[in-house]
This record gives structure tokens, sequence and C-alpha cells, in this order.
């Protein structure tokens, strides 16, 4: 089975940094996502991470430590338009992907 | 940029009834996904396919729920026998690679 834990809600300012962690635990896995989700939109792909280490790009960056079962997703300069939800999602050996309950950021003023 | 298409975007059917859902995923992709996500819950896999047969489903895709590929573009999720619990937004994703790209959603209400 598996087992994906992150915050569910979050708060931060406008052109601060923000870095949403993920705890996971999982019996097959063939890599790590992050996902983004408006209300009422589909999920789009954010990051993917297969080796342990710090994926960069462009304002998000997601670093990935397969020993501790831990990921974060860390956006920089944050926009009013980042206030989403944040999917950790784990994709297993067939490439089915499992989600995470999602972190709630908001971005204020 | 090619993109995953589904239709209805929304769908209303009374409980018992069968539904069809309908995906058009992106032309070159050989992998394709139905994912549900009740409101205000996590999104839950249901199903994948490849190869014109199903590769993995979940707990949730029980003989309620079927897949097809009935030619070249289409993908469909069909409902034998709708139930109240069915009411979730639907997504279907296809991939080439790793990433999955997921369709804008067909939201079913079932009533």
């Amino acid at each position: 089975g598996q087992n994906i834990d992150q915050p569910t809600e979050m708060t931060a300012t406008e052109g601060a940094i923000v870095q949403i962690n993920c705890t996971y635990q999982t019996s097959g896995f063939n890599g790590l996502f992050w996902y983004q989700q408006h209300a009422g939109e589909a999920p789009t792909f954010l990051s993917y991470n297969v080796l342990d280490g710090l994926e960069e790009k462009g304002r998000f960056s997601s670093f990935l430590s397969r020993s501790k079962g831990y990921s974060y997703l860390l956006l920089k300069e944050l926009q009013m338009k980042d206030s989403a939800s944040y999917l950790c999602v784990i994709s297993n050996s067939g490439y089915a992907l499992n989600f995470g309950k999602g972190t709630s950021l908001l971005v204020t003023p | 940029e090619p993109e995953v298409t589904q239709t209805p975007s929304h769908q209303v059917t009374q409980m018992g009834q069968e539904v069809i859902l309908r995906c058009v995923p992106i032309s070159n992709h050989l992998y394709f996904y139905w994912y549900r996500q009740i409101l205000g819950q996590k999104v839950e896999f249901l199903v994948s396919f490849y190869n014109n047969e199903i590769s993995e489903k979940s707990e949730i895709f029980d003989d309620q729920f079927s897949v097809e590929r009935p030619d070249g573009s289409n993908f469909t999720l069909k409902i034998r026998s709708t139930k109240l619990e069915d009411s979730a937004m639907y997504f279907c994703a296809s991939r080439d690679n790793y990433e999955q790209y997921f369709g804008p959603g067909t939201r079913l209400t079932v009533t």
C-alpha cells in the first residue's frame, strides 16, 4: 500500500518563497511528481523526480530523498496566481498515479 | 500544443442509468488512464489501459465500470448502473513518457 502525507494548508506572501513538504511510504516506486490543481480544474504537471536530488524548473524546484521517503516543492517569487492546491503524487511500478490529499496554498498580497 | 479532450463537460443522470464518458487522448500517446475526484477529496486512480487492454485497475474499478478504445482516437469509460456515490469529476489522462497529461474532466452528477 501507499501513504502520502503533506500539510493541509499553507499561507505565504506574494514575492516570498514557500516550501511544501511531502513524506511517503510505498511498496513500489517509479518516481514522484508534483502537480498543481486550481479549484474545479484538472491537475497540471509541475515536476518529476525519480533519482535523489534537486530538479529546478524556473520558479519551481523539487527535491527527492528516496531513503527518507521525503520530497519538497519549492516555489520562489510567489505570485497571486500560485494560489492553488499542490499535489504530491507517487508513481507505482505500473505508472498509475497515487495522489496525496494536497496542500492548499494561499498567496496573500 | 496537443491536449487531452473530454466530453461532455457535465453529465447529469439518474441513479441506475448507464453513462459513457468520452476522452480523446493526445494522438501519439499509447498509455491511457481514468481517475476520479469526489468533491473535496483527493484524486483517485481507476484504471490504466495499454495495447487495447487493461494493464492495472484499482479497487474502485468494479464490475460496474468498463473501458474501451472503440477506434483510433477515442477512449471511453462506461458506468453501467450509476449510484449516488459515483458523483464526481472524472479525469482522463494519457502519456508517452513519464508525464501524464490530464483532460479538463467530466463532472458527473447522479441524482
